[in-house]
């Protein structure tokens, strides 16, 4: 199957930084979401974005579906972004989206 | 109100016991799905149905069932827990229109098998 790879792990932060979130995917893929789960273990998504860029707010999101990557940026962090951002895929002829391992983003006021 | 709500959302039991863990939805999206989360892992898929006729099997179904009960109702059984089915597990739904697929989840049910 499909193998999504994030990176990196984990990411510690000051409060105001900016991070680059990044997702490696194995296959071409129609699908792609970010979703971020808070630390009471809700999980929100944040953007669908098979390819091409997308904005939110203070988060960005781009898809070079071509290189088979995805990079979500979140500027002028908040304590209130800390927890787990997913990227999940799917790709062609499969009916379900497969989740990476997530990268934990602690932002420290 | 939560456009999709899991209940319990916390249970302990013991091994060997049935368990049914349930979602509702008002968000009138015909695909549901269950995953459970484990510690350092991503999400995997249990099971899925596309309608209220359509049932199938994700990746880690042994040990599970499910029941599509009407189109906003889906829930999934331990016929007999085991302790490592201990686990958070998330309800999800999706409407396909316009081929978008955007998955919604539930809060979770934190299930302990002692």
């Amino acid at each position: 199957g499909i193998q999504v790879e994030q990176s990196p792990p984990d990411l510690i932060l000051q409060e105001g930084a900016n991070s680059t979130l990044r997702c490696n995917f194995s296959d071409s893929v129609n699908n792609l979401q970010w979703f971020h789960q808070n630390p009471w273990g809700q999980l929100i998504n944040l953007f669908y974005i098979p390819s091409g860029t997308k904005q939110n707010g203070r988060l960005s999101a781009t898809t070079v579906a071509t290189e088979r990557y995805s990079l979500l940026y979140i500027s002028s962090s908040q304590t209130t972004d800390s927890g787990v951002y997913f990227c999940a895929v799917r790709n062609f002829g499969n009916e379900k989206l497969t989740f990476g391992t997530g990268t934990r983003l602690t932002i420290i006021p | 109100d939560a456009d999709v709500t899991q209940t319990p959302r916390n249970r302990i039991t013991k091994t060997g016991k049935r368990i049914m863990l349930e979602c509702s939805q008002t968000k009138g999206h015909d695909r549901m799905y269950w995953y459970r989360q484990d510690p350092g892992l991503g999400l995997r898929l249990i099971y899925y149905s596309f309608d209220v006729k359509d049932i199938n099997k994700g990746e880690i179904s042994d040990g599970y069932s499910v029941s599509r009960q009407a189109q906003a109702k889906f829930s999934l059984s331990l016929e007999s827990a085991i302790p490592n089915q201990t686990a958070l597990y998330f309800c999800a739904t999706s409407d396909f229109g316009g081929g978008a697929d955007t998955q919604y989840f539930g809060p979770g049910t934190r299930l302990t098998v002692l």
